[in-house]
């Protein structure tokens, strides 16, 4: 069965601190892997990866992602308030269908 | 920038009632999808569509249907609403091919008394 799995589910840290969350999978079809952060509306895409090794980087956020052991993180440096928010972790493994994690909740306080 | 469109955000039906939960996207996707989202359970899907009128089922579609009757929108339907469908719906959309992202809309808390 296809799933993927995210941890920790849930996470309270300081501003300032790092944080680094945890999507792994497993997949009969991989095409590429996901992540979304949602706050209190739509969640918003932040990366898509789709080999091994290549980090991608947007601010105080990056991810890679680990074909070989079928995994990725996603880092978030220097924390602020606004990153509170659940993160999702979808796989893509071609076709119509995204299977997505359960989610980490992710709270900032100053 | 896409936009998806979610008809309410907020919804409180009563048990036994027909719920209408409406999508609109206005990027001309081939593909759009509905998910329930609930706490320890993440995203799961109910049905998605690849194309006008034809329609797939998801991961838990009993008791939901769907409607596309155009291309830009994409109907729930709770043919009799029940406390156990009380969550958050989430509709998708995607262009269709390779290395696509999902782009959502906000939401619909829907809550069954």
């Amino acid at each position: 069965e296809d799933k993927v799995v995210q941890s920790p589910l849930s996470l309270v840290v300081h501003e300032g601190d790092t944080v680094t969350l945890n999507c792994s999978y497993e997949v009969t079809n991989f095409r590429s892997l996901l992540w979304y952060k949602q706050e209190k509306k739509a969640p918003t895409f932040l990366f898509m990866l789709t080999s091994s090794g290549i980090e991608k980087k947007s601010g105080r956020l990056s991810s890679i992602l680990d074909k070989k052991e079928l995994f990725s993180i996603l880092n978030i440096t220097a924390t602020q308030t606004g990153d509170s928010a659940i993160y999702l972790c979808a796989v893509d493994p071609g076709g119509n269908q995204f299977y997505f994690g359960t989610g980490t909740s992710l709270t900032v306080i100053p | 920038d896409v936009k998806v469109t979610q008809s309410s955000r907020y919804l409180v039906k009563r048990t036994g009632e027909k719920v209408f939960l409406e999508c609109v996207q206005d990027m001309d996707h081939e593909n759009m999808f509905w998910y329930r989202q609930d706490p320890g359970l993440g995203l799961r899907l109910i049905y998605f569509s690849y194309d006008v009128k034809m329609k797939e089922k998801g991961d838990i579609p009993e008791g939901y249907s769907v409607s596309r009757e155009k291309k830009e929108r994409f109907s729930l339907i709770l043919e009799s609403a029940s406390t156990n469908q009380t969550s958050m719906y989430l509709c998708a959309s995607s262009p269709g091919g390779s290395f696509e992202k999902l782009f959502f809309g906000s939401g619909t808390q829907l809550s069954v008394l």
